[in-house]
């Protein structure tokens, strides 16, 4: 079982909310990601960081926003949440060694009403 | 066009009773091949990483084979569980890229009835 976290693990929020989901990892991995799943459909990188202070966007455009202050944690943040956004939202993380594999949080599903 | 594309979609199998699904991908240059599984609700698990290399992978009653030449992948689920009711998910690395770009299926939806 992989030490990475997310909270909240279900948010129902009204349109126009800011909301930051928060994500955290006790492995010490430099590399970590948001993903946003849709039921049924793939996931798709939202946003990535290598490391402190880095961070990119990937490839499904999204309003959201992230931050990399420390290692172990990675938030998005959504100022203004709109209905559009409602979907489940997973976190990952990864060391650059070996297979690179992934390690995936919970996940958290947001609603916005 | 996605990738890697997943069959079938869904399946409904009996508690005991013996699966496979498919995966092929059209991903290139290829690092390796990955099986997760995602419970509802849940984040994806990893069931097993196959290298180029590496034709056939096993973890418990989950088997991954892996032909590179055809480009498919095949996880067996032998004498199934309810349990194992879940989303079963293919991913495809990318070694031409920094990142080791994932390239994600979209999944199998396999059900287990009593």
């Amino acid at each position: 079982e992989a030490d990475i976290y997310q909270t909240p693990r279900y948010l129902v929020i009204g349109t126009g909310k800011k909301i930051t989901l928060e994500c955290s990892q006790t492995m010490g991995h430099d590399k970590m990601y948001w993903y946003q799943q849709d039921p049924g459909m793939e996931l798709h990188l939202i946003h990535y960081s290598y490391g402190v202070n880095s961070t990119e966007k990937g490839d499904l455009s999204s309003e959201s926003t992230v931050s990399r202050i420390r290692t172990e944690h990675f938030p998005l943040t959504l100022e203004s949440a709109r209905p559009s956004h409602t979907s489940q939202y997973l976190c990952a993380s990864t060391v650059t060694t070996g297979y690179n594999e992934q390690f995936f949080g919970p996940g958290t599903r947001l609603t916005v009403l | 066009k996605n990738q890697v594309e997943q069959s079938p979609q869904s399946l409904i199998i009996l508690e005991g009773k013996n699966c496979t699904l498919q995966c092929n991908y059209t991903v290139s240059p290829f690092s390796n091949l990955r099986w997760y599984k995602q419970d509802t609700g849940r984040g994806p698990v990893s069931l097993t990483i196959m290298t180029f290399s590496e034709n056939t992978k096993s973890n418990g009653r989950y088997t991954a084979t892996l032909d590179a030449d055809t480009k498919q992948s095949s996880l067996h689920i032998t004498a199934s569980q309810l349990s194992d009711s879940a989303s079963y998910i293919c991913v495809v690395i990318d070694r031409g890229s920094t990142l080791g770009r994932l390239y994600f299926g979209r999944g199998t939806q396999l059900t287990v009835w009593p």
